[in-house]
């Protein structure tokens, strides 16, 4: 039979704007959150990564910010370029396994 | 430095055939994993290996089967393709535990199962 999929979230932002891409993660016991992009027809990339101990962290345009409190997390992509289109996925790590557990994903459309 | 390389990228099985997806990481690895990938959804995780010899299941084990006889390679076998398995399959490696944890994917192989 045919699949029915979830239609991911979608944010559209002006070239040159600031992003915001939110993420609520499950498990309080996650100590480990990372910040995939993935683009079209291609396997995600790593962006940045953040530990629980921390509540934000900078990278290249990129920030990511931890509420531990409400467990949210967020990214933010400084001056959004046409690259930065693409699929961003939050995965976080927990247990003894130290499996990644994904988000469902955040389609970022820019527009020029 | 290759990092991940999946083979094939692209199949078009017909129900009931059998196929084995490869990958190899030339990073020296402990863990590797196989994801699949649907059409407006996340990854979900398939198999994983925590090193040579081992293997594990993940949230979606059925109709599959892995093997990681060498560090480098995880194999993915489909014994009896199904429609249903019609989806992009991501491997990908990582370090764990001081070294980062995160994962190295590989292309993509996009399977239809007819």
């Amino acid at each position: 039979g045919e699949s029915v999929g979830l239609h991911l979230p979608t944010l559209s932002v002006q070239e040159g704007d600031n992003s915001i891409i939110n993420c609520a993660y499950s498990n309080s016991a996650s100590d480990y959150f990372i910040w995939y992009k993935q683009e079209s027809g291609k396997g995600p990339q790593f962006i940045i990564d953040i530990r629980s101990n921390m509540d934000k962290r900078q990278g290249q345009r990129v920030t990511v910010l931890l509420n531990k409190t409400v467990k949210h997390l967020s990214l933010q992509i400084a001056a959004t370029q046409p690259g930065d289109s693409a699929v961003y996925f939050c995965a976080e790590v927990a247990g003894n396994n130290r499996k990644l557990i994904w988000g469902l994903g955040t389609s970022l459309a820019v527009n020029p | 430095n290759a990092g991940v390389t999946q083979t094939p990228k692209f199949r078009v099985l017909k129900t009931g055939q059998s196929m084995t997806l490869l990958c190899a990481q030339d990073m020296n690895h402990e863990y590797m994993y196989w994801y699949r990938q649907d059409p407006g959804m996340g990854l979900r995780l398939i198999h994983y290996s925590v090193g040579e010899g081992t293997t594990a299941k993940g949230e979606v084990p059925d109709g599959y089967n892995v093997s990681r006889l060498k560090k480098q390679n995880f194999l993915l076998g489909l014994e009896s393709a199904a429609p249903s398995q019609t989806s992009v399959y991501f491997c990908a490696s990582s370090y764990w535990e001081g070294r980062g944890a995160e994962a190295f994917f590989g292309q993509g192989t996009r399977l239809t199962v007819v």
